[in-house]
């Protein structure tokens, strides 16, 4: 069936550091991905998203880009502030009525 | 400002009761979902509803109902046959699309703690 499997965390990093989250994801046909940030006690936000091989979606600093060669779609961020430190997950809109998310990575950044 | 508003942040029940919990949307979306959140386990799908009046079971729904009765509410009951109740819920909404769901849209979620 459809899934998403995304790194273990938790992630620390000192403050400026890069960041990388990797996704892999199985599923049939041309699926949408997404990446969501929850913070602490709080729902959960889009971050960004693609619809197509190739695409790559970008917010706030963070990019991620469709490749189905590889089934991944990794979230990228080149400097990060105390202010990303949250949970992140990635997520899978297969073409059913549902999404499918991963189990979430959360990200600490240190000053 | 258009969202999802879900009452209230923190809810405590005694064990054995039924409680409500309540998700507004005014983004005029024609799917709601309803998820389980625990430590380590991401999100769980409890029921979804892609059109009033009508609703399905998701991964995990099991002492829980739901109803649809109007576009913008989509109300969950945690009843006493919910093993493990205590957790945080998340409503969520999105366009319902031809070729597939498209992003979804959070409440700030309701935590819930029976003791």
């Amino acid at each position: 069936g459809d899934s998403v499997t995304q790194m273990e965390g938790p992630v620390t990093l000192s403050e400026e550091a890069f960041l990388t989250i990797n996704c892999t994801y199985t599923a049939t046909g041309y699926p949408s991905l997404f990446w969501y940030v929850q913070y602490p006690g709080e729902g959960l936000q889009l971050l960004l998203k693609a619809t197509k091989a190739d695409d790559k979606g970008s917010n706030k600093g963070f990019e991620a880009t469709y490749r189905k060669e590889t089934t991944s779609f990794h979230l990228e961020k080149g400097s990060v502030q105390v202010s990303d430190s949250a949970v992140y997950f990635c997520a899978l809109a297969p073409g059913s009525e549902k999404l499918v998310f991963g189990k979430g990575t959360k990200l600490t950044v240190n000053p | 400002d258009g969202g999802i508003t879900q009452s209230p942040k923190y809810l405590f029940r005694k064990e054995g009761q039924n409680v409500t919990l309540s998700c507004e949307q005014n983004l005029n979306h024609d799917a709601m979902y309803w998820y389980r959140q625990d430590p380590g386990q991401g999100l769980r799908l409890i029921y979804y509803s892609q059109i009033v009046n009508d609703f399905q079971k998701g991964d995990i729904a099991e002492g829980y109902s739901v109803s649809r009765e109007k576009k913008e509410s989509f109300p969950l009951t945690v009843t006493s046959a919910q093993k493990n109740p205590t957790a945080f819920y998340l409503c969520a909404s999105s366009i319902r699309r031809a070729g597939g769901p498209d992003e979804q849209y959070f409440g700030p979620g309701t935590r819930l703690t029976v003791t």
